[in-house]
């Protein structure tokens, strides 16, 4: 079954210091993958997403993530953190060859920006 | 514009009763999704609309669960005989159609979510 992977459940930072949140997926196939976020009190909102093309995307916010299909990889980046990134992140996929619309979900990263 | 709406945005049943949840979608959308999100978890996936066809129930945990759309737009999602473990945040989502032929899908817009809560 396709998964995706967050290695990193809880990540502290200062603001200013430079970010990258991992995310892995199983499927070998074709794949879209997402970035979504969520504030405090918030509901789910995208950052970005990759359905193909360039394989570095950028995002709201200052976000940006690369694909590396040999590594089966999205890693979320981002150079300078602000306090008001404090929110929880997620990794998503969904396979475009019969796979349906629906999204697989990794277990989330929670960022803690500190002042 | 208006998003996806949930209601309620707080349930409590007591083990054994029956609920609904609610979802309006984003008017135009075509695709709807339903979603479980447990504590500390991922949100996973329930159930998938296309218009009114329910395309994808494989997420379903029981028989106990069943979403419908009979009209395309509005949706409810029903858990009978509610388990403690069915205690989670149910989440909606609704997609455009696709901008590009090239593309099969497009983002989700996520509403806020409904809590259950089953004692």
């Amino acid at each position: 079954a396709q998964s995706v992977s967050q290695h990193n459940h809880h990540v502290i930072l200062s603001e200013a210091a430079s970010l990258e949140l991992g995310c892995n997926y199983s499927y070998g196939g074709t794949v879209n993958l997402f970035w979504y976020v969520q504030y405090p009190g918030q509901h789910l909102q995208l950052l970005l997403k990759y359905f193909s093309g360039d394989p570095l995307v950028k995002g709201i916010k200052g976000f940006e993530a690369e694909f590396i299909k040999s590594k089966f990889s999205f890693n979320l980046r981002k150079p300078s953190v602000q306090w008001s990134d404090t929110a929880e992140y997620f990794c998503a996929v969904n396979r475009d060859e019969g796979g349906g619309n629906k999204l697989t979900f990794g277990t989330g990263t929670q960022l803690k920006v500190e002042l | 514009g208006a998003g996806v709406s949930q209601s309620p945005r707080y349930k409590v049943a007591k083990r054994g009763q029956d609920v609904a949840l609610r979802c309006d979608p984003i008017s135009g959308h075509v695709s709807l999704f339903w979603y479980q999100q447990a504590l500390g978890q991922g949100p996973e996936f329930l159930t998938y609309f296309q218009n009114e066809a329910q395309l994808d129930k494989s997420g379903l945990p029981s028989d106990r669960f069943f979403a419908e759309r009979p009209e395309g737009s509005v949706s409810t999602l029903k858990i009978q005989r509610t388990q403690q473990e069915d205690s989670a945040v149910y989440l909606c989502a609704s997609s455009p159609p696709s901008r590009e032929l090239a593309l099969p899908v497009d983002e989700q817009y996520f509403g806020p979510g409904t809590r259950l809560t089953v004692t």
